[in-house]
């Protein structure tokens, strides 16, 4: 079954502590992006990826770090949280840069104390 | 950059009745045009999307509309049903900005039985 996994689901955490969420996708997608959901902000780019190796900033990079060793994976890396950061998480993923659908993760409940 | 602003926030229609979602954006080199569904507790699913060479786009109750002298598109939902009742998400992107979706706040659609 063609989908996007992340995980953790569900994560609470306290300030200053590093974490990492996972994003896979099995489809050979070559982009693949991170967003953060909030009320009434609707979703904003986090980092995005065109292809392995290749990465660059959203509009709201700050804070995060990404990495994209490989065509499959693309986690979101938070070095040091804070309670800023407590958010709803999405990995997405689409075939090319030339926008296609866009296919996303379950989400990542991070909530920073 | 771009900037996409979606209204209204909140819309409450009878069950059978017509809704429509409007959104407008800044870039005239914006030339993609999606649409997303996020049922709660889910993850945003596209629905129906927009090209710029093309003016208007169905798919059964779903349509959209593109102008692109105004620069706003909008998305109509005929004879609504209790599960179209959603959060409605709209985006925009352009070859100049590498691609990067640029997300409307969202519309929550309430459907009346």
């Amino acid at each position: 079954e063609a989908q996007v996994t992340q995980n953790p689901r569900y994560l609470i955490t306290v300030t200053g502590k590093k974490l990492t969420v996972t994003c896979s996708q099995n489809m050979n997608h070559e982009y693949m992006s991170w967003y953060r959901q909030d009320p009434g902000l609707g979703l904003r780019q986090i980092y995005y990826s065109m292809n392995v190796e290749v990465t660059d900033k959203g509009d709201v990079p700050e804070g995060y770090k990404v990495s994209r060793k490989e065509k499959r994976n693309f986690p979101l890396i938070l070095e040091s949280p804070s309670p800023n950061q407590t958010s709803l998480y999405f990995c997405a993923s689409s075939l090319s840069p030339d926008p296609t659908e866009a296919f996303f993760g379950q989400g990542t409940r991070l909530t920073v104390v | 950059g771009e900037n996409v602003e979606q209204h209204p926030s909140t819309l409450s229609v009878q069950e059978g009745d017509s809704a429509v979602i409007k959104c407008t954006y800044s870039d005239s080199a914006s030339n993609y045009f999606p649409w997303y569904k996020q049922e709660l507790g889910k993850r945003p699913q596209l629905i129906i999307d927009i090209r710029s060479n093309v003016g208007e786009k169905k798919d059964q109750r779903i349509a959209v509309t593109l102008n692109k002298t105004a620069k706003h598109f909008s998305l109509h939902i005929t004879e609504t049903q209790p599960e179209d009742s959603a959060v409605y998400f709209c985006a925009a992107s352009s070859m100049d900005s590498n691609y990067q979706l640029i997300w409307g706040a969202g519309t929550k659609l309430i459907i009346k039985p």
